[in-house]
């Protein structure tokens, strides 16, 4: 079945640019989802289709895929982006939904 | 709005049963993809299934294959998750969620867009 790997931990200052990785086999071919949980909340959908965001999604979350490698950035970082992203795509081999580990991210 | 409740979590000993329900409403529940995913305690997000809007196609993460049955009611905007032979393992929170996919019914690519507050199910003797 398809791996996706997350780093578990990413920190940033507030207003700097924080940069979350997800690696996969080939994955510039497929499309990758992103979504955000802060403790004790369902997670939050934050970027699809690799780069697309839904309605109420700041402008300061972004994302590219290329390669082996898809990237959710976050500009002009605040303290309310603290929270767990995790990356997510679609395996069509297995028609399964898969996730990536998750990432950490501390705004310090 | 779209809302999405979930229920029937609770505390059931190793082998047991449970039945979730998932109640849907602010959308035409009869078009959409549904799925269930769970997160264990202190873990990351896992696909545990998911069911077509209107045939009975399904399917299932190997970790559950053969033990959780997924269904809907369109009648009454309703999605189940049955579990059987439950392990310690599958204690988690477990949250229905919408399905949004591509257009292209030979490469189909799934995303959620709008998640239930989740339930939390605890096997344990």
């Amino acid at each position: 079945s398809y791996v996706l790997t997350q780093s578990p931990s990413v920190s940033v200052a507030p207003g700097k640019t924080a940069r979350i990785t997800c690696g996969g086999n080939n994955i510039g071919s497929k499309s990758v989802h992103w979504y955000q949980q802060k403790p004790g909340q369902a997670p939050v959908l934050v970027i699809y289709y690799d780069s697309d965001r839904p309605s109420g999604i700041p402008e300061r979350f972004s994302g590219a895929n290329s390669g082996n490698t898809a990237t959710l950035t976050i500009s002009r970082v605040e303290a309310g982006d603290e929270a767990d992203y995790y990356c997510q795509v679609w395996d069509s081999s297995s028609d399964q939904g898969v996730f990536g580990g998750g990432t950490k991210l501390t705004v310090l | 709005q779209v809302q999405l409740v979930e229920s029937g979590g609770g505390l059931v000993k190793p082998g047991g049963s449970l039945r979730l329900s998932c109640a849907a409403s602010g959308f035409t529940f009869t078009n959409y993809h549904m799925t269930w995913i769970r997160q264990a305690p202190g873990k990351g997000l896992e696909w545990v299934s998911y069911i077509r809007s209107r045939s009975s196609y399904t399917n299932y993460a190997d970790s559950v294959k053969g033990r959780f049955t997924i269904s809907r009611d369109n009648a009454k905007n309703s999605l189940s998750l049955q579990m059987n032979s439950l392990r310690a393992e599958d204690t988690a929170v477990y949250y229905c969620a919408r399905i949004k996919w591509n257009d292209d019914p030979a490469a189909p690519d799934y995303y959620f867009d709008y998640w239930g507050q989740g339930i939390l199910v605890t096997v344990s003797s």
